[in-house]
């Protein structure tokens, strides 16, 4: 069964460094999507990303966040200056209808 | 904006119980309403969906209705197993490139 595909698993950083989180969603899909969960609390949406462009972002999705879809098949997050608030589980999804979503296992990002 | 509220957890149970997670939602127009469950350790899976008034959405034993009257799409499984104990999302979608999640039930099963 296709999956989405999410690298790092787990990544560990310095408050201010820039962190890049990739992405390898389905590969027939349209949409793609950034949600980040902080321990313990909602999933939240960032970002979709439809025809190389966003579509719609949050509040959260601030100038310190971009996304890009470099080549054919990957879809990255990049976080310029880290907070210690961006310390969550980052999760990518595609979807091919509204809403049924396919997440990937999600990269947990530490800010220290 | 759109909004779901989910009751609180964990959710406790025995095997073979019967299991209801409520969850109701405030959205304009006529919104598509989801379950997606995350298992320990792993990333959320589409569970069931409605997309319209009185829809039932089924999967896995797994039931809920779209109520309009009532904005709400509540879960229920007849019998659980050990093996369902995980997290229950619930959430809205409006059309817009986005969901909209409640805050998550945990449910517990014990053998």
């Amino acid at each position: 069964e296709p999956e989405v595909t999410q690298t790092p698993s787990h990544q560990v950083t310095q408050m201010g460094q820039e962190v890049i989180l990739r992405c390898v969603p389905i590969s027939n899909h349209l949409y793609f999507y950034w949600y980040r969960q902080i321990l313990g609390q909602k999933v939240e949406f960032l970002v979709s990303f439809y025809n190389n462009e966003i579509s719609e972002k949050s509040e959260i999705f601030d100038d310190q966040f971009s996304v890009e879809r470099p080549d054919g098949s990957n879809f990255t997050l990049k976080i310029r200056s880290t907070k210690l608030e961006d310390s969550a589980m980052y999760f990518c999804a595609s979807d091919a209808l509204p809403g049924e979503l396919f997440f990937g296992e999600g990269s947990r990002l530490t800010v220290l | 904006g759109d909004s779901v509220t989910q009751m609180e957890g964990p959710v406790t149970l025995s095997e073979e119980a019967f299991l209801t997670i409520n969850c109701t939602y405030t959205a304009t127009g006529y919104p598509s309403l989801f379950w997606y469950v995350q298992y320990p350790g792993e990333g959320l899976q589409l569970l069931l969906k409605a997309t319209k008034a009185d829809d039932k959405g089924s999967n896995k034993g797994f039931e809920a209705t779209y109520r309009k009257e009532t904005t709400s799409f509540h879960l229920e499984k007849g019998s659980v197993q050990v093996s369902d104990s995980a997290v229950y999302f619930c959430a809205v979608n409006t059309g817009f490139q986005k969901l909209v999640f409640g805050t998550g039930t945990r449910l517990l099963v014990s053998p």
